[in-house]
């Protein structure tokens, strides 16, 4: 099976620039995209693709990649930034999902 | 608007069973993929099972395999979740979720239902 790993918990001050982690061998295969969550709330799509963002996100929001390792970095991150992210890819199969286990991101 | 709206969530013994339903409305539904995914109480979020459009691939996740049945109704654009066999450590808000193809996402989400598996 394959896991994503996401780093437990990052901070950022405010107006600044935070990248957040995801690795994992399937990776190397397919992209991953990134969600975020606040308290009480469904998911929100926020990048997926090589680097997309859906309607309504804004662009200090952006992802990358390279080699196991996918990143999300928020530049410029406002309070309302502060929340959960998680990503998420296909698994080396390409049947199955597997999301990383989450990154909460506090603004200080 | 496209929406994703769960219902059928509640209070179930442990072994006993659930029916989770997902009402899909502002976009053809019978176009797209669809997947639930689960998240226990202060934890992760977890995939449970995906659906192809004409209900031709159907994967599980190991935890829930031989238990959970998903199916659609293109139809009356529904997604639906059969649980059986249920356990405590699937207690757990579930979501409904669209698979936007080829981009790898899961672009819409519904609110999630609450279930849980208590004595």
């Amino acid at each position: 099976s394959s896991e994503l790993t996401q780093d437990p918990a990052v901070s950022v001050a405010l107006g600044q620039t935070v990248r957040i982690t995801c690795q994992g061998d399937s990776l190397r295969s397919y992209y991953a995209s990134w969600y975020q969550q606040k308290p009480g709330q469904a998911p929100v799509l926020v990048i997926y693709g090589k680097n997309n963002r859906p309607s309504g996100i804004p662009d200090r929001f952006s992802g990358s990649s390279s080699g196991n390792t996918a990143s999300l970095t928020i530049t410029g991150a406002q309070a309302e930034d502060e929340a959960d992210y998680y990503c998420n890819s296909r698994d080396s199969s390409g049947n199955f999902w597997v999301f990383g286990g989450g990154t909460k991101l506090t603004v200080l | 608007e496209v929406q994703l709206v769960e219902s059928g969530g509640g209070l179930v013994k442990p072994g006993g069973s659930l029916r989770l339903s997902c009402a899909a409305s502002g976009f053809t539904f019978s176009s797209y993929s669809m997947n639930w995914v689960r998240q226990a109480p202060g934890k992760g979020l977890e995939w449970v099972s995906s659906i192809s459009s004409s209900s031709s691939y159907i994967y599980y996740a190991d935890s829930v395999k031989g238990r959970f049945t998903i199916s659609r109704d293109n139809a009356k654009n529904s997604l639906y979740l059969q649980m059986n066999s249920l356990r405590a450590e699937d207690t757990a808000v579930y979501y409904c979720a669209r698979d936007l193809g080829i981009y790898d996402a899961f672009d819409i989400w519904g609110q999630g239902t609450m279930v849980t598996v208590s004595s």
